[in-house]
């Protein structure tokens, strides 16, 4: 299976400050049809995940354009704008190239 | 407005079956994939199972196949997780999501609790 690493594991953050975060894949997630199936998703405390970022850098329905995703092969990352305080709670990566569907471990953002 | 809620989670003895069911609303069901992940307490996320738009295809990760079915009633626009020979392991909060071929799990349903304990 696909291991996805991601750092920091948590992250501290003043409002307004911008922040990155890095999801490394044990395998390559370019498929070879030349698509990229890397997907970012956001848990706030007591809710569900939501889709931020699809195809890597594509942003989700309705989702602030404080969010950005970039990255290629491997190493991918997650960066936030000016973070603002609905920002908190888990971010997780995932990839959808290889059977099974595998999702990180995830990153805990918190406001300073 | 898209809309996933789950129901028949519950407590339940290891070994035991459990079914979960998802009703849909706001879009138009037998038109995408839909899958099941799950999340066992204060972890992370885990894939359980997708199925295609008809039904006649399913996927499944090794920790759950043989013992999880999914499948799907489109004129109900419902989704169901039956679930047998059940361990602790597979404690956890289960969420219902629309699988869309390019932008993945792009809505969730709210979760269902599913324990399983003696």
């Amino acid at each position: 299976d696909v291991v996805l690493t991601q750092t920091p594991s948590t992250l501290s953050a003043t409002i307004g400050q911008s922040v990155s975060i890095s999801c490394r894949s044990s395998q390559s997630l370019l498929d070879s049809a030349g698509n990229t199936y890397l997907y970012w998703y956001l848990q706030r405390p007591g809710q569900s995940p939501q889709l931020l970022i699809y195809l890597v850098s594509n942003l989700g329905s309705g989702v602030p354009n404080r969010f950005s995703g970039s990255g290629s092969g491997t190493d991918f990352t997650l960066k936030i704008s000016g973070v603002e305080a609905e920002d908190l709670g888990v971010y997780y990566c995932m990839q959808a190239t290889h059977a099974p569907l595998t999702f990180g471990s995830g990153t805990k953002l918190e406001i300073k | 407005e898209v809309q996933l809620v789950e129901s028949g989670g519950g407590l339940v003895q290891p070994g035991r079956s459990l079914k979960l069911s998802c009703a849909a609303s706001g879009f138009t069901f037998s038109n995408y994939y839909m899958a099941w992940v799950r999340q066992a307490p204060k972890k992370g996320l885990e894939w359980v199972a997708t199925i295609s738009t008809s039904g006649s295809r399913t996927y499944y990760p090794d920790s759950v196949k043989g013992r999880f079915t999914i499948s799907r009633d489109n004129a109900k626009s419902s989704l169901y997780l039956q679930m047998n020979s059940l361990k602790s392991e597979d404690t956890a909060t289960y969420y219902c999501a629309r699988h869309d071929t390019i932008a993945a799990f792009d809505y969730w349903g709210q979760g269902v609790m599913v324990t399983v304990s003696s």
